[in-house]
Order: structure tokens, then C-alpha cells, then sequence
């Protein structure tokens, strides 16, 4: 069974801290991807990087993704109450199309 | 509107009956997907359709049951609810497109399910 671990679980910070969340797994995903939850709501698609080494950058959010493809890590620049919500990666394997989620990390960023 | 969309939001149903979760999309993307999210677990793939016609199993499809006979609907079934089914259930749809450059799920808003 493939697993994806999200550390830390847990996230409480400052406004205007930087912080890291990591998504590691022993298994190789074709692509993987970064969603963030809001309470009563659908995960919504953040970022999906595909190659190994892969950098994306959207706004104060940068993503990598592993050279060997099994791990990942979001960071946060000068975090901000809007950025507070459940963030949880997704691997997919072999181009099935079908994705596992990682357990997730639940970020309070106070003001 | 355009999107995704899933009823009922909410759910209270007894234990032995049988309830279905609709789900519809507006973009026809070929592929679907249920998953139910428990804490403690994640989200978890029960079902999933390439396209219309096709469906196959994910991680936990006992007690489930899914069809689809047109691409925009993607009903889930429980066909004799138990209280181990209490959840959330999201449904997402999803384009088989890689060229797009991110590409991946679109989740509707979820379907909260009891079962007492």
C-alpha cells in the first residue's frame, strides 16, 4: 500500500513567519499535487509539479518536488490569516490518473 | 452555473437503508471520482469512471455502489447503510489533459453522511 506522510500535522505560526510542510513517501508518483482545504469545502488544486527537481512558485507559495519523485515540500513566505486551512499533497501513481492523498497539514496562521 | 456540484450537502439516513449521492459535472472531464474523507485516515478513493460506462474500484468500495451512464453524473450508492459509513463524501472530476499545466481534481463542496 502506498502511503504519503504530511509532516507537521499540526501548524500554528505568527503572521508574517515563513514555514515548511513536507510530503514524503517510499514509493515514485508520476505527478504530484498540493491542494488546501477550507472547513465545509472541497479541497481546491494549488500546483501540480510532474518532473523530478521541479520548482513552481505561485505568489508567496513555492513548490518542489523530489529529484527522485517520492517527496515533496510546500513553503509559505511571510504567512498570512488567509493562508490558514488543510493543505494536503497527492501522488499519483503510473499515470493512472488515480491519486493518493497524504493525511494532511492543518495551518493556523494568526494575525 | 458551471462546475461541479453535489446534493444532498448534508444527510442524516438510518442504518440497513440504502441512499444514493448524486453528483454532476458541467465540463464533461472524462475522468470521476468519490472519495471519502474520515479523520484520522485522509481521503480515501472508493470509486473512480474513465468514462461514461466505465467504472472500477478504488482503496474501500465495499458497501458501495457507483454507475454511470452519462458523463456528467456520477451517482454513489450505499446500498445498506452502517454507522462505519458515516463521512465525508467528495466527489471530483477530473481532465485526462497533461498538456494542461495543472492539471488534476476538481472537487465539489462535499456531502456530509450520517448514518444512525
Amino acid at each position: 500500500t502506498q502511503l504519503l506522510e504530511q509532516s507537521p500535522q499540526f501548524l500554528s505560526i505568527q503572521e508574517g513567519e515563513n514555514l515548511t510542510v513536507y510530503c514524503n513517501s517510499s514509493s515514485v508518483f508520476s505527478s504530484l499535487q498540493w491542494y488546501r482545504q477550507e472547513p465545509g469545502e472541497g479541497p481546491v488544486l494549488l500546483v501540480t509539479v510532474v518532473t523530478g527537481g521541479e520548482v513552481k512558485k505561485l505568489k508567496r507559495l513555492t513548490f518542489q518536488f523530489g529529484d527522485a519523485r517520492k517527496d515533496s515540500s510546500l513553503h509559505i513566505t511571510a504567512a498570512q490569516p488567509g493562508d490558514t486551512g488543510l493543505y494536503l499533497c497527492a501522488g499519483e501513481t503510473s499515470g493512472t490518473y488515480k491519486y493518493i492523498f497524504g493525511t494532511g497539514t492543518r495551518l493556523k496562521v494568526l494575525a | 452555473d458551471a462546475g461541479i456540484t453535489q446534493s444532498p450537502r448534508y444527510k442524516i439516513t438510518e442504518t440497513g437503508r440504502q441512499v444514493t449521492l448524486m453528483c454532476h459535472q458541467t465540463w464533461s472531464h472524462s475522468y470521476m471520482f468519490w472519495y471519502r474523507q474520515d479523520l484520522g485516515h485522509g481521503l480515501r478513493l472508493i470509486y473512480y469512471s474513465a468514462a461514461a460506462d466505465i467504472t472500477d474500484k478504488g482503496e474501500v468500495p465495499d458497501g458501495y455502489v457507483v454507475s454511470r451512464s452519462k458523463t456528467e453524473n456520477f451517482p454513489l450508492t450505499l446500498e445498506s447503510a452502517t454507522r462505519s459509513q458515516t463521512s465525508v463524501y467528495f466527489c471530483a472530476s477530473s481532465v485526462r489533459d497533461r498538456r494542461t499545466p495543472n492539471y488534476g481534481y476538481t472537487f465539489g463542496s462535499g456531502t456530509r453522511l450520517t448514518v444512525v
